[in-house]
């Protein structure tokens, strides 16, 4: 199975800033790659499909890039309610597919 | 609205079975594959099980294979997961969640996850 390394485990950053999380596969898996975000208490939603395209209802200030190996989630400019946990996630090589063991984003 | 709303978690001990529910509205639920994703406490997500539109395909997470089976009822919107010969380790939230593959002919699926429900959580212990 594809392992997904995310990094850093832990993110602290100010609110107005910039915000890059990182997502490294053991293997290419191309385009295929999603990024989620879970507050506390509640379900994972979907934020980026395909590596940068923003799912339904996204601000524009989330913004994915990467293929191959190598992927980056960024928030443009922080607000409050995105201070949370964010997981990537391959479906290249599925089934299975797997996730990231996660990144959390704290308030600096 | 689309929802997805689990339900049938509980605490049961090492060995029993349980049936986990999922019903959906605000959209056609025939028409897509859904998945069950599960999460330990403190832990990270871990992915089940998906079914296509049709039930036609079902694929398993080797943890779990030989033990849970997904299934689906179209004229009930609903999901099941069959949780046999749990674990200790089967701990967890489970959550349903559609794959955005929209089609009534061809048992495709993304394979990524688009509407989540909120997850109903199982607890094994004696």
């Amino acid at each position: 199975d594809i392992v997904m390394t995310q990094s850093p485990a832990t993110l602290s950053v100010s609110p107005g800033e910039r915000a890059t999380l990182s997502c490294r596969a053991s293997q290419s898996v191309s385009s295929n790659l999603a990024w989620y975000q879970q507050k506390p208490g509640q379900a994972p939603r979907l934020l980026i499909y395909g590596a940068s395209s923003r799912a339904t209802g996204i601000p524009a200030r989330f913004s994915g890039s990467g293929s191959g190996t190598e992927f980056t989630l960024t928030i443009s400019s922080l607000q409050s309610e995105d201070f949370a946990l964010y997981y990537c996630q391959q479906y290249n090589n599925r089934p299975p597919v797997t996730f990231g063991q996660g990144t959390r984003l704290e308030i600096k | 609205q689309v929802q997805l709303v689990e339900s049938g978690g509980g605490v049961v001990q090492p060995g029993r079975s349980l049936r986990l529910s999922c019903a959906a509205s605000g959209f056609t639920f025939n028409y897509y594959p859904f998945h069950w994703v599960r999460q330990a406490p403190g832990k990270g997500l871990e992915w089940v099980a998906i079914i296509s539109y049709d039930g036609s395909k079902r694929y398993y997470a080797d943890s779990v294979k030989g033990r849970f089976t997904i299934s689906r009822d179209n004229s009930k919107n609903t999901l099941y997961l069959q949780v046999d010969s749990l674990r200790a380790e089967d701990t967890a939230v489970y959550y349903c969640a559609r794959d955005p593959y929209y089609s009534s002919f061809y048992p495709q699926m993304d394979y990524y996850l688009d509407v989540w429900g909120k997850g109903t959580t199982v607890t094994v212990s004696s």
